[in-house]
């Protein structure tokens, strides 16, 4: 199954704002509103940021938001911060029979 | 608290065999589809295979069809990966997670476990 696509690398300075695209197709992003987001620090394991598409899980920060339109779905960082430097991969739902496909990753730097 | 441990990982020849094990504690296992999700060094994650929660329905990537096969022991709240005829390409760690039935979304991870094929 082809992965999501994702810029390689996303950077900013501290206090912007940046967005990360992940794009499918009309079989799993454009067709399910089951976009998640996840956080991977280097040697962790990926942590849940982002929920259907625009939903936060306890815990996550109010800077993290979420977004969608057509076959693209999209991660903002608002006040962009030292600790937000991290790869973020997006995955989306594909069907009851289908395994979950995941995006290429993108590596947020702060500059 | 909501715990996943994966164990089983370790070196082994192409050709070769591992099963894999994911001991869930915290939370009620029954309740969650189950996915093993690989990532190979220096790359992206990539979703391996997943199970129902009570076994009946079960999706694997196309990349491990036939070779791996999934399974669960809800008595036992344990995940299971039977990795039969490995490739060196398979070569990664190996994290299991967890999917609320009737949600879309991985909400609590493991820390993995890694899986070297090598000669």
């Amino acid at each position: 199954q082809s992965a999501l696509t994702q810029p390689a690398s996303v950077s900013g300075s501290p206090g912007q704002s940046i967005t990360i695209s992940c794009t499918g197709t009309s079989s799993d992003v454009g067709a399910y509103n089951y976009v998640s987001w996840y956080q991977q620090l280097p040697g962790k394991a990926p942590r849940l940021m982002i929920y259907d598409v625009t939903n936060r899980p306890s815990g996550v920060s109010n800077r993290f938001s979420g977004s969608k339109s057509g076959n693209t779905a999209s991660l903002t960082i608002s006040g962009l911060q030292a600790e937000d430097e991290a790869d973020y991969y997006c995955t989306s739902y594909k069907g009851t029979y289908s395994p979950y496909v995941f995006g290429t990753g993108t590596k947020v730097t702060v500059l | 608290e909501v715990q996943l441990v994966e164990s089983g990982g370790g070196l082994v020849q192409p050709g070769g065999s591992l099963r894999l094990s994911c001991a869930a504690s915290g939370f009620t296992f029954s309740d969650y589809w189950m996915h093993w999700v690989r990532q190979a060094p220096g790359k992206g994650l990539e979703c391996v295979s997943r199970i129902k929660t009570d076994g009946s329905i079960i999706t694997d990537a196309e990349s491990v069809k036939g070779r791996f096969t999934i399974s669960r022991d809800n008595a036992k709240n344990t995940l299971y990966l039977q990795m039969n005829s490995l490739r060196v390409e398979d070569t990664a760690v190996y994290y299991c997670a967890r999917v609320k039935d009737g949600l879309f979304f991985l909400d609590v991870w493991g820390k993995g476990t890694t899986v070297t094929v090598s000669s």
